[in-house]
């Protein structure tokens, strides 16, 4: 159980293209999301926090508007990366979480590699 | 503002012996503490975790971690190493009232043959 689906797993496009990430919580429902970056050899970074039906959290320091989160369903998240550049080439991570309460673990996806050439 | 340390950026061991990776933890609240590990180029998967009760806390692969508060030391321990257990492992604490986890900086596990 609890099993979050992540696509694509890996993207390589130009620079100026807008890309869009899926996270999928397949077998439960997500009361919150959660959207993370990691730089090689690098912990997690927390982008923002989404809750369904809500407007997502942003950590500070990360652009809203550069990266756009998404959370219509309990099932359904999108980071939706605008105009990247080569500096926004990074591994990109979900989570997800049943419930509000903070006892719950968060389950990963599988992580996109973006790669902005 | 809550905060981990996992002490030991980088640990080997020998196939068959003691893994034993160091987690300390800041919280001015009781915590809520894991560990998850994370295979190359894939997802974090959760290993263990502790919110409350039994101090001694086992979790998947062999793996477990005792939580000790007067040490705020929540260190994950798996008696025999397999060569399966390569990975890079992340302690994470989170409390009752937060919405998200702050993770350590990792540690990557080398198991020799």
């Amino acid at each position: 159980g609890a099993v979050v689906s992540q696509h694509p797993s890996r993207v390589i496009c130009k620079s100026g293209t807008s890309v869009k990430i899926e996270c999928r919580s397949l077998d439960f429902q997500a009361t919150t999301m959660f959207w993370y970056r990691q730089f090689p050899k690098k912990s997690l970074m927390l982008m923002a926090t989404s809750n369904e039906g809500s407007k997502a959290t942003y950590e500070q320091g990360v652009e809203k508007d550069k990266f756009l989160i998404n959370h219509a369903s309990l099932t359904l998240s999108t980071l939706t990366v605008t105009s990247a550049h080569p500096e926004d080439s990074s591994f990109y991570i979900c989570s997800a979480r049943g419930g509000t309460d903070s006892n719950q673990p968060q389950h990963f996806g599988d992580g996109t590699r973006l790669s902005i050439l | 503002a809550q905060s981990v340390t996992q002490l030991g950026s980088h640990v080997s061991v020998s196939e068959g012996a003691l893994v034993l990776l160091r987690c300390n933890y800041s919280s001015s609240v009781p915590p809520y503490l894991f560990w998850y590990v994370q295979y190359p180029n894939q997802g974090l998967q959760l290993l263990l975790k502790y919110t409350t009760g039994a101090t001694l806390v086992k979790g998947i692969n062999g793996f477990e971690a005792e939580f000790k508060k007067s040490e705020t030391s929540f260190h994950l321990t798996k008696p025999s190493a397999h060569m399966s257990d390569a990975a890079e492992y992340f302690c994470a604490v989170s409390d009752q009232g937060a919405q998200k986890l702050v993770f350590g900086q990792g540690t990557r596990l080398t198991i020799n043959p």
